[in-house]
């Protein structure tokens, strides 16, 4: 059972544009999303976060909304530079004693120069 | 940089051979976890610690087991490997807050 999902396996962008990237997700006991982005090679890092109760976080070029109703979130890069070309990974944190973080399969963009 | 440290970064084994891969962190952080990623499947959970001795199974802990003796260390082993556990293996902690998690930066791990 997939409780957190990225449909787009793969997304292009022109440099200077906006990317955006979806996520899907089951389980409204989900305390906090999370994105990762992850270059060939390394291991992920952490981009920005969402807390359940908010609606919208934003950090520099990129902002995070959530839609709890649709139980969807998106991450915006504004604007999109050929160094944030990675996968992305969207993330969801759910307690039960202890904190687990549940991944979705990630979804690769390419920015164009 | 979130202080963990994976060793080997890579393996080469043979099937059916006991392999260790090791997270050591300087974070004091209680929270560990082993995820391993393969395409199609994101990243995995396979088994985490929640302090000194307490672990529990992630969603494919099948054919792995892990140790915590120390709250740096996180040890997670394949008693006997088989190809289908050639992936890449990351260590990763987490404070209590819920809202971060940090990862290492992968061991590498083929099995042939």
């Amino acid at each position: 059972d997939q409780q957190v999902k990225q449909n787009s396996p793969s997304l292009s962008v022109q440099e200077g544009r906006i990317s955006i990237l979806n996520c899907d997700y089951t389980n409204s006991m989900f305390d906090y999303f999370l994105w990762y982005k992850k270059y060939p090679a390394e291991g992920p890092t952490f981009l920005i976060s969402i807390s359940s109760i908010k609606d919208k976080n934003e950090d520099g070029r990129f902002t995070v909304f959530l839609n709890k109703s649709a139980k969807h979130l998106s991450l915006h890069i504004v604007p999109s530079q050929p160094g944030d070309s990675a996968v992305y990974f969207c993330a969801a944190s759910l307690y039960s004693g202890t904190y687990k973080y549940i991944f979705g399969t990630g979804t690769r963009l390419k920015v164009l120069a | 940089d979130a202080g963990i440290t994976q060793s080997p970064r890579h393996k080469v084994t043979e099937t059916g051979t006991p392999v260790t891969l090791r997270c050591h962190q300087t974070e004091n952080h209680r929270y560990m976890y082993w995820y391993r990623q393969d395409p199609g499947h994101g990243l995995r959970l396979i088994h985490y610690s929640y302090g000194v001795k307490d672990t529990d199974k992630g969603e494919v802990s099948d054919g792995y087991s892990v140790s915590r003796s120390k709250t740096e260390d996180f040890l997670l082993t394949l008693e006997s490997a088989t190809s289908s556990q050639t992936s890449v293996y990351f260590c990763a902690i987490s404070d209590p807050t819920g809202n971060t998690i940090y990862f290492g930066e992968g061991s590498w791990l083929t099995v042939v």
